[in-house]
């Protein structure tokens, strides 16, 4: 899991804006994942990508949009029509398809002022 | 499509007691099974998994036991330690190109 990083840490959006939280990884892995997690709750998944230039829908995906253009990189954008963005999100990857174990990177919280 | 439910959502134990945490899965395809352990503000790791072609496996003071005819699977800590305190997913792969489903969480507190 050291070969996935996430930033920035913290970041605060405005009423209106649209944020990019960015996912990178070393480990040369097909799939990518984010998921968002809301305090005292489980793991949500918002999109994954098997492969570039490829995406899915996860169980929320609504407000949010993805983009899967080099292996190493899959960022998340929330959008202005997501209404309660506040969580921590969560990116992670795997080797290939879900018989692979997932890695997690460190996360960002998203706040909204 | 796959459905996870883990038991229970919080478990308290004192210190040097066992910890048993329970999951159900529903798609009888299901063959990879992992466990992540997730302490405050970290990223979850994986601590333990187990394929559907082994019963049990144990790594020191964790194990996991699954069941395939009953479709669950068990996380097992023994002489818990503080350090222990974590919330524990556990999960279950479904179709091969779908992502794991992940059980909702249980917190573990470890009594000293």
């Amino acid at each position: 899991d050291g070969g996935i990083t996430q930033s920035p840490k913290y970041l605060f959006r405005k009423e209106g804006q649209n944020v990019t939280l960015s996912c990178e990884q070393n480990l040369n892995h097909d799939a990518m994942y984010w998921y968002r997690q809301d305090p005292g709750q489980g793991l949500r998944l918002i999109y994954y990508s098997q492969i570039v230039n490829d995406f899915q829908k996860g169980d929320i995906a609504e407000g949010y949009s993805v983009s899967r253009e080099k292996k190493e990189s899959f960022p998340l954008t929330v959008t202005s029509a997501q209404k309660n963005p506040t969580a921590f999100y969560l990116c992670a990857s795997s080797i290939g398809g879900a018989q692979e174990t997932q890695y997690f990177g460190p996360g960002t919280r998203l706040l909204v002022l | 499509g796959e459905n996870v439910e883990q038991h229970p959502s919080t478990l308290s134990v004192q210190e040097g007691d066992s910890a048993v945490i329970k999951c159900t899965y529903s798609d009888s395809a299901s063959n990879y099974f992992p466990w992540y352990k997730q302490e405050l503000g970290k990223r979850p790791q994986l601590i333990i998994d187990i394929r559907s072609n082994v019963g049990e496996k144990k790594d020191q003071r964790i194990a996991v036991t699954l069941n395939k005819t009953a479709k669950h699977f068990s996380l097992h800590i023994t002489e818990t330690q503080p350090e222990d305190s974590a919330v524990y997913f556990c999960a279950a792969n479904s179709r091969s190109n779908t992502p794991l489903v992940f059980g909702k969480g249980t917190r573990l507190s470890v009594i000293a």
